[in-house]
């Protein structure tokens, strides 16, 4: 079975308006983390936002928020105020496990590309 | 504060030749991780090491490639008598901290090296 899922192969959006990513996970464990990296054309991976499974509340950084719900199993990211530099192949990864037992490989969905028309 | 640095970006070789790529962490970063990744997929995990210790394989890593780091600093990964299916783009990321905190920091990645095997 899948670990992460992302079922939108390509998105578009308007600049300026709100888009949102979709990420669902499959896990047993009750420790994990959920992680958001952008990926440009030119290929590097940047990190945006990072959701602990024990988190009370859901993270927040900049543009970015995750809306985590634990008992659907989802992850999704939230772009507010789109721009055109946030065109890229956006992928949802998580970190099993307590860190001690299992180390902190990431396990990643296959993405979805992100288009932010003018 | 530079970021992770891989070398060389890209790489062409014939089929059945030795290729060995080189990857240096942000520096006090201690673990360093290995990824691939083909086109249209996300990244898969390789294997990582804390400090000098490689702590984690993944059954990907075949008998063919095998990653050093020697002194805890940079990181070697060589594949042995290449295949078609060893093209794609390798990744390596690095992150810092403690046996508690290392699942809740983010990977950072280099830009990559991209194997093309003729």
């Amino acid at each position: 079975a899948q670990k992460i899922t992302q079922t939108q192969p390509g998105m578009f959006v308007q600049e300026k308006e709100a888009v949102t990513l979709d990420c669902t996970y499959d896990t047993s464990d009750p420790s994990y983390g959920l992680f958001w990296y952008k990926q440009p054309s030119s290929g590097e991976m940047i990190f945006l936002i990072y959701q602990g499974s024990y988190d009370q509340q859901n993270a927040t950084e900049g543009r970015y928020s995750l809306n985590f719900q634990k008992a659907r199993k989802s992850a999704n990211l939230v772009i507010s105020a789109s721009q055109l530099g946030d065109s890229a192949m956006y992928f949802c990864a998580m970190r099993e496990g307590r860190e001690e037992t299992s180390g902190s490989r990431l396990t990643f969905g296959e993405g979805t590309q992100l288009t932010v028309n003018p | 504060d530079t970021g992770v640095s891989q070398d060389p970006r890209h790489k062409i070789t014939k089929r059945g030749q030795n290729v060995t790529f080189r990857c240096d962490p942000i520096s006090e970063h201690n673990r360093l991780y290995w990824y691939r990744q083909t086109l249209g997929q996300g990244p898969e995990f390789l294997t990582y090491f804390q400090n000098e210790a490689q702590l984690e394989k993944s059954r990907l890593l075949s008998d063919r490639f095998s990653a050093e780091r020697p002194k805890g600093s940079f990181s070697t990964l060589e594949i042995q008598r290449t295949e078609q299916g060893d093209s794609a783009m390798y990744l390596c990321a690095s992150s810092v901290g403690t046996a508690q905190t290392y699942g809740n920091q983010p990977q950072h990645f280099g830009d990559g090296t991209r194997l093309s095997i003729l």
